[in-house]
């Protein structure tokens, strides 16, 4: 099946910092990249939709400024926390959707992300 | 707006049957998905139905669904140890999940 990676797998940083986050779709182009986060013992939450070549859609409540999308290509997608806080510590799961009859998407293993 | 509600844990014996149920509000809803996250990893999708469906079989997996309710359900027989795993129903083209059902297998 299709292979989505991310990277750094883990990642720990000071407060104020940002953070960059990679997801890439490794054998397949991925128009639409999706940006979850998951916090501990919950399900997961949709922060937002990313288009290659296109702005990110965020949802209600996803402060667009903090978390900054940038999908430059048909296979990279980044996500940058800007000026991290504590509370933005979590674990952030990118997926790409195959336009295929059923739009599967295919997740990522994952960035957790621990803000000191 | 869209919602997904699912029961947060289920208890099953090893080698019974496990069924896991979903509600959905969008009923214009294409695909309906079952993912299974194994502790420390991410999802990976189970089976997914069409929206113009009534049920779907894969080996142990069976999906059922109740448009006119907007209820899906995940049966796993012979539920075995590998199962124990959280599961989550998801609805929509931007995929919106439930909180999920955690699985525990009962020796």
């Amino acid at each position: 099946g299709a292979v989505v990676s991310q990277h750094p797998s883990r990642v720990i940083c000071k407060s104020g910092t940002s953070v960059k986050i990679e997801c890439r779709s490794l054998d397949f182009q991925a128009t639409t990249m999706f940006w979850y986060r998951q916090f501990p013992k919950q399900s997961l939450m949709l922060m937002a939709t990313s288009n290659e070549g296109s702005k990110a859609t965020y949802e209600q409540g996803v402060e667009k400024d903090k978390f900054l999308i940038n999908h430059a290509s048909l296979t990279l997608s980044t996500l940058t926390v800007t000026s991290a806080h504590p509370e933005d510590s979590s674990f952030y799961i990118c997926s790409a959707q195959l336009a295929a009859t059923y739009n599967e998407q295919f997740f990522g293993p994952g960035t957790r992300l621990t803000v000191l | 707006g869209e919602d997904v509600e699912q029961s947060l844990f289920l208890s099953v014996r090893e080698g019974d049957s496990s069924v896991i149920n979903c509600t959905y509000t969008d009923s214009s809803s294409t695909y309906l998905y079952w993912y299974k996250q194994e502790p420390g990893a991410g999802l990976q999708l189970l089976t997914y139905i069409f929206s113009n469906m009534d049920m779907k079989q894969d080996q142990r997996l069976t999906v059922l669904l109740n448009k006119k309710d907007k209820h899906l359900s995940l049966r796993i027989a012979d539920t075995q140890t590998g199962d124990s795993a959280i599961y989550f129903c998801a609805e929509g083209d931007k995929i919106i999940f439930g909180k999920g059902t955690r699985l525990h297998i009962l020796p």
